[in-house]
C-alpha cells in the first residue's frame, strides 16, 4: 500500500533562518507531488508540483523553493524565512498521468516563524 | 483560472440527522473532477469522496452522497446519520483533467460540528 511520510510535525524558527520540509511517498512509482499551506481556518494554496525528478513548477512566487531529488523525495526550503511564512504546510501525492482519484496527504507541518 | 466557493464557514447537525454542505465552482472546463475532502481536528486531510464531471450519476460512499448540478456548477455534500466522528473542516476541491498536472483548487472550507 502507498504511503506518505512528512516531517517535522511542528517546527519554531526564528525569522531570517533556514527551512527544510521532507515529505517522501512509498508504494508508488513517478507520483505527482505537491506542497500546499493552509493559513489559519482558511483553504489550500498551492505552492509547488513536481510530475517528475528535477521538474518543479511554481504558483506563488516567494522566498520559498522546492526540489524532487529523487522520484519519491519532495523538499520545501527557504534560505531566509519570513513572519509571513508561518502556516500549516501539507504535502500530497497523486497518481500521474491522466488517471484521477485525488489527494493523498501527508500529517502537515505546523510551521511558526518567530 | 478556476474558483471554488464554499459559503457556509460554519455548520451544525446533531448527531443522527442530515446535513448538507454547498460548494459552487467557476470553470470553463468540460472534463473534470470534483472532491470533498475532510480535515478533522488532527488535521490529517483525507478524501471523502469525488465525483467525474462526465457522469451524471452522483457519487455515493457510505453515509457521504453528493448531489451534482453541472449546469448550475454546484456540488454539495450530505452526510446522512451524523457522528461525532464527522467533525471536521471540509474542502471542496476541483481538479482539471489534462496537462496540468493534477492541480487542485479547494475551497475555503466548511467547519461543521456534529452535537452529541
Amino acid at each position: 500500500s502507498q504511503t506518505i511520510h512528512q516531517w517535522p510535525a511542528t517546527l519554531v524558527q526564528p525569522v531570517g533562518s533556514p527551512l527544510s520540509l521532507e515529505c517522501t511517498v512509498e508504494g508508488t512509482s513517478n507520483p505527482n507531488l505537491y506542497w500546499y499551506r493552509q493559513a489559519a481556518g482558511r483553504g489550500l494554496q498551492l505552492l509547488f508540483y513536481s510530475v517528475g525528478i528535477g521538474q518543479i513548477s511554481s504558483e506563488v512566487p516567494q522566498n520559498l523553493s522546492a526540489s524532487r531529488p529523487q522520484d519519491r523525495q519532495f523538499i520545501l526550503s527557504s534560505k531566509k524565512l519570513l513572519l509571513s511564512d508561518s502556516g500549516f504546510y501539507l504535502c500530497a501525492w497523486s497518481v500521474g498521468g491522466l488517471r484521477v482519484y485525488g489527494y493523498t496527504f501527508g500529517s502537515g507541518t505546523r510551521l511558526t516563524v518567530v | 483560472a478556476q474558483t471554488v466557493t464554499q459559503s457556509q464557514p460554519e455548520m451544525s447537525v446533531q448527531e443522527a440527522e442530515t446535513v448538507t454542505l454547498s460548494c459552487t465552482y467557476d470553470t470553463s472546463e468540460n472534463n473534470y473532477y470534483l472532491f470533498w475532502y475532510k480535515q478533522p481536528p488532527s488535521r490529517q486531510m483525507i478524501l471523502v469522496i469525488r465525483q467525474e464531471a462526465y457522469k451524471q450519476q452522483n457519487a455515493t460512499e457510505n453515509r457521504f452522497s453528493v448531489n451534482f448540478q453541472k449546469a448550475a456548477k454546484s456540488f454539495s455534500l450530505k452526510i446522512s446519520d451524523s457522528q461525532l466522528g464527522d467533525t471536521a473542516m471540509y474542502f471542496c476541491a476541483f481538479m482539471k483533467i489534462g496537462t496540468n498536472a493534477g492541480k487542485s483548487t479547494f475551497g475555503d472550507g466548511t467547519t461543521l460540528t456534529v452535537k452529541p
